[in-house]
């Protein structure tokens, strides 16, 4: 199994939709969980980092269910600008280790 | 303005010529780390640094070496290149490298695209 795994896509959803991504880690003493965005080949870029209590940044929603072991990501009201590739990224614990899914990728239709 | 450079951009060369790909951030972060991406496998981890002086293997760390001499610094080496780490590298900072606070997450570079022949 994978330490971090996500669902390749990709998601093709019309604008104004709301999209929700998950992504599970296989280690319980996870610590730390992002997502960050990366369009076409360019650096990734972070998005949010992801909070015991859930966190919300305007159109976006990050949750953490450690029960199940995984975060979650939904997008409301999708815009076209939104299309990309969102990793998810875990830090190994007791290491200064980062851990990257191999991204789901969004497109919205117009 | 705060960022992380990376030069090259872009580097094409041939087997075993030695390369150094530079890496510079000027937000005075404790944490650096190179990673390389490929169609199908994600980002991966090749070394990171904590500190000045102070670096430890990620999970692909074969082949490139690494230094952290100043702390805005961190570069990537590749003594004897070969045509499997043609990749694309990518740089990131941190302020830390663990904890659950948003001081460890990452900042990166634009990216080199790397192709050896």
């Amino acid at each position: 199994r994978k330490e971090v795994e996500q669902d390749p896509g990709p998601f093709n959803v019309p604008e104004g939709a709301t999209v929700a991504f998950n992504c599970t880690y296989s280690n319980s003493a996870s610590q730390s969980f992002f997502w960050y965005r990366q369009d076409c080949r360019k650096e990734p870029k972070l998005l949010m980092s992801v909070y015991s209590s859930g966190n919300e940044d305007g159109r976006f929603t990050a949750q953490l269910n450690r029960a199940s072991q995984y975060i979650s990501l939904l997008i409301r009201d999708s815009k076209l600008s939104d299309s990309a590739t969102y990793l998810c990224v875990v830090n190994t614990p007791g290491t200064y280790k980062y851990i990257f899914g191999t991204g789901t990728r969004l497109k919205v239709l117009a | 303005e705060a960022q992380v450079t990376q030069n090259p951009r872009y580097l094409i060369t041939v087997t075993g010529k030695k390369l150094t790909v530079t890496c510079s951030q000027n937000m005075n972060h404790e944490y650096m780390s190179w990673y390389r991406q490929d169609p199908g496998l994600g980002l991966r981890q090749i070394y990171y640094s904590m500190n000045v002086e102070v670096t430890d293997k990620g999970d692909v760390p074969e082949g490139y070496k690494v230094s952290r001499k100043e702390k805005r610094n961190f570069p990537l080496i590749l003594e004897s290149p070969s045509p499997n780490q043609t990749s694309l590298y990518f740089c990131a900072s941190s302020l830390e490298g663990f904890g659950t606070s948003s001081y460890n997450e990452q900042f990166f570079g634009p990216g080199t695209r790397l192709t050896v022949l």
